[in-house]
């Protein structure tokens, strides 16, 4: 089955700096890659995700990359505030079902 | 996005009783699934809610502990039976849209603590 891993499992950054998530993932036939962000006692929040036909996907502060060839994706925050403190978890799908990274807590100092 | 509602929202149990989780979607959904996220912990899927038809079970889980069901296509429940303190966990409802390429959205979840 489908293998992701993901890193750093914590990440702390001063507010205003990047920060980059990144995930492997072992099957090839996985053409799907989303991107949840889950705040304390909270629901996993769908926050950006990217399909195999699609190198890099924007929206606003947040971007993804795929490499396909090397089967990785990364998360792109750029200029953090301190609502960005969260867990992101990040996610393939293949044929039918998500296989989720262990997580990354991510904490903006102001 | 679909909203999702779960009930209850938490619950403390004694060991060996049975609890059943409740999820309702306001629109028509193509996928449910169950998934257990322990504390601190990445999410786990439990099963696949199928309409109609038995689940599909991922493994390491089975049907006599985590009978679910799925009458309809806005609705599924997930029992927990014969609870241990090992199940205390956090278990959330997820489902995907009809159509094509719809993404994935989770409910709220239930927290459950067994003493």
């Amino acid at each position: 089955g489908e293998n992701v891993e993901q890193h750093p499992s914590t990440l702390s950054v001063q507010e205003g700096d990047s920060a980059v998530i990144k995930c492997t993932y072992s099957d090839s036939a996985s053409n799907y890659f989303p991107w949840y962000k889950q705040e304390l006692g909270k629901r996993p929040q769908l926050i950006i995700d990217i399909r195999s036909n699609v190198g890099e996907k924007k929206d606003q502060r947040i971007a993804v990359t795929l490499n396909k060839t090397a089967k990785h994706f990364s998360l792109h925050i750029t200029e953090t505030q301190p609502e960005d403190s969260a867990v992101y978890f990040c996610a393939a799908k293949g044929y039918s079902t998500l296989t989720f990274g262990k997580g990354t807590m991510l904490l903006v100092s102001p | 996005s679909a909203v999702i509602s779960q009930k209850p929202s938490r619950d403390i149990c004694q060991r060996g009783t049975s609890l059943t989780i409740q999820c309702q979607v306001d629109s028509q959904v193509t996928m449910m699934f169950w998934y257990r996220q322990q504390p601190g912990q990445s999410l786990t899927l439990i099963a696949t809610a199928n309409q109609g038809s038995e689940a599909t079970y991922e493994s390491g889980f089975v049907i006599d502990k985590f009978p679910i069901s799925r009458p309809n296509l806005t609705f599924s429940t997930l029992t927990v039976s014969n609870m241990s303190p090992e199940d205390s966990s956090i278990y959330l409802c997820s489902v995907v849209g009809q159509g094509s390429n719809q993404p994935q959205h989770f409910g709220d979840g239930t927290r459950l603590s067994i003493l």
